[in-house]
């Protein structure tokens, strides 16, 4: 089945630098990569999803970058802010039925003011 | 669209005790997933089911643990007899698609 590896599994940074979470899958059928966020004591929410037929995929302050050749993909958080704390989870699922994704580990992303 | 639903949001139990989490997913969403978050093995898959259907249980633990689907807007997840080291938190999520939402969780304390 599919494995997906996720580093570092915790991430510390100032206010307004980058972070960047990065992922690896093994099953080259994969074809859908979410990201999900979890703050503190709440449920795992998506914040952005990459298809394989495209490389890169930017909503504000967030992107994803995916290399299926590698087989991994990346979450790209710029100018980070004290409220983007949170544990982050990849994902990467294969088409057919209903995209069951299989999870990284999650990294605990703290930003500090 | 309330979300999914799980109940209760906290359930302190003793060890030995049967113990039974409830979802309600939904409306429309055709798979269900039972999910058990720790730190030491994060999300944790245990069970899914296709309309109503279980389809994998592989990641159920162990006997203790059981689920059941009696309809599409209700899900249990049960374990009898409740360990300590089942202690953890336990989501529900529902999916049509690529539309995957989480329950708020169930954070169980078996003391």
């Amino acid at each position: 089945g599919e494995n997906v590896e996720q580093h570092p599994s915790t991430l510390s940074v100032q206010e307004g630098d980058s972070a960047v979470i990065k992922c690896t899958y093994s099953d080259s059928a994969s074809n859908y990569f979410p990201w999900y966020k979890q703050e503190l004591g709440k449920r795992p929410q998506l914040i952005i999803d990459i298809r394989s037929n495209v490389g890169e995929k930017k909503d504000q302050r967030i992107a994803v970058t995916l290399n299926k050749t590698a087989k991994h993909f990346s979450l790209h958080i710029t100018e980070t802010q004290p409220e983007d704390s949170a544990v982050y989870f990849c994902a990467a699922s294969k088409p057919g039925g209903s995209y069951i994704p299989t999870f990284g580990r999650g990294t605990s992303l703290i930003v500090h003011p | 669209d309330a979300g999914v639903i799980q109940s209760p949001r906290h359930e302190v139990t003793e060890m030995g005790q049967e113990v039974t989490l409830r979802c309600k997913p939904i409306s429309g969403h055709d798979y269900l997933f039972w999910y058990r978050q720790t730190m030491m093995r994060g999300l944790e898959l245990l069970i899914y089911f296709n309309n109503n259907v279980p389809i994998d249980d592989s990641g159920m633990p162990e006997d203790r643990f059981s689920a059941k689907m009696p309809n599409a807007s209700f899900s249990t997840l049960k374990i009898q007899p409740s360990e300590p080291r089942d202690s953890a938190v336990y989501f529900c999520a529902s999916s049509l698609g690529q539309r995957y939402t989480f329950g708020s969780g169930t954070r169980l304390t078996v003391v």
